[in-house]
């Protein structure tokens, strides 16, 4: 069956430091990645997604940036990191081309950024 | 490009009566639409879809959806409402050819003893 891990759960960081944050998928090749950013009140931002590996979309220009080193690997990362980065960042994945096949989403990561 | 509303902020119901959350779409054609429910702190798990066929859909923990192209809607409903329903519910809408989703703000149901 397939999974999918996101770590760390929770990170704490001061204005200006870097982040990294992972999301691994198991079970399933050449998956559609997608990082996601849920802020406090609101909705699902769509931040970047992927079709496969070196390929990323970004749907917000921002401090973020998204890589795919791996087939079943997607990282975001930012050189430093806002106050307005702060919030819940979710990792989902799906296969193919169309949107109808649904979204598996990982456990979150809760960012503050101090 | 697809968006969808969801009017509902916060919704707060009794628990054993009726639930309906409102979403809303736009889209030129005949969107793929999504619930999906989102416990305090974890990842969004998927109630139903609605892809063609019967306007009515069945999901998981009793859970309905029906589509209304008329009305650019596709409202979920329950008919009695446990306490472990309580959650933030979000309309999701894709389209063909295009693994691209985007997501309503959410509605955050209580539920009261």
């Amino acid at each position: 069956s397939q999974t999918i891990h996101q770590w760390p759960a929770t990170l704490v960081q001061p204005v200006g430091s870097p982040l990294s944050l992972e999301c691994t998928v198991e079970g399933t090749s050449n998956p559609n990645l997608y990082w996601y950013r849920q802020a406090a009140g609101r909705g699902l931002q769509l931040l970047f997604y992927s079709v496969g590996i070196g390929q990323i979309s970004s749907e917000v220009p921002q401090n973020l940036s998204a890589s795919r080193p791996q087939d079943r690997q997607f990282i975001l990362s930012s050189k430093k990191l806002l106050l307005s980065d702060s919030g819940f960042y979710l990792c989902a994945w799906s296969v193919g081309t169309s949107s109808y096949n649904e979204q598996f989403f990982g456990p979150g990561t809760r960012l503050t950024v101090l | 490009a697809q968006s969808v509303t969801q009017p509902d902020i916060h919704i707060t119901v009794s628990e054993g009566a009726s639930l309906e959350l409102r979403c809303n779409y736009s889209y030129g054609a005949t969107p793929y639409l999504f619930w999906y429910v989102q416990s305090p702190g974890q990842g969004l798990q998927l109630l139903l879809k609605y892809f063609s066929g019967d306007t009515l859909v069945q999901g998981i923990k009793g859970f309905e959806a029906e589509f209304k192209r008329s009305q650019s809607s596709f409202n979920l409903r329950k008919p009695s409402v446990h306490w472990s329903d309580a959650a933030e519910y979000f309309c999701a809408v894709g389209v063909y050819n295009n693994n691209d989703m985007r997501f309503g703000a959410g509605t955050r149901l209580t539920v009261k003893p």
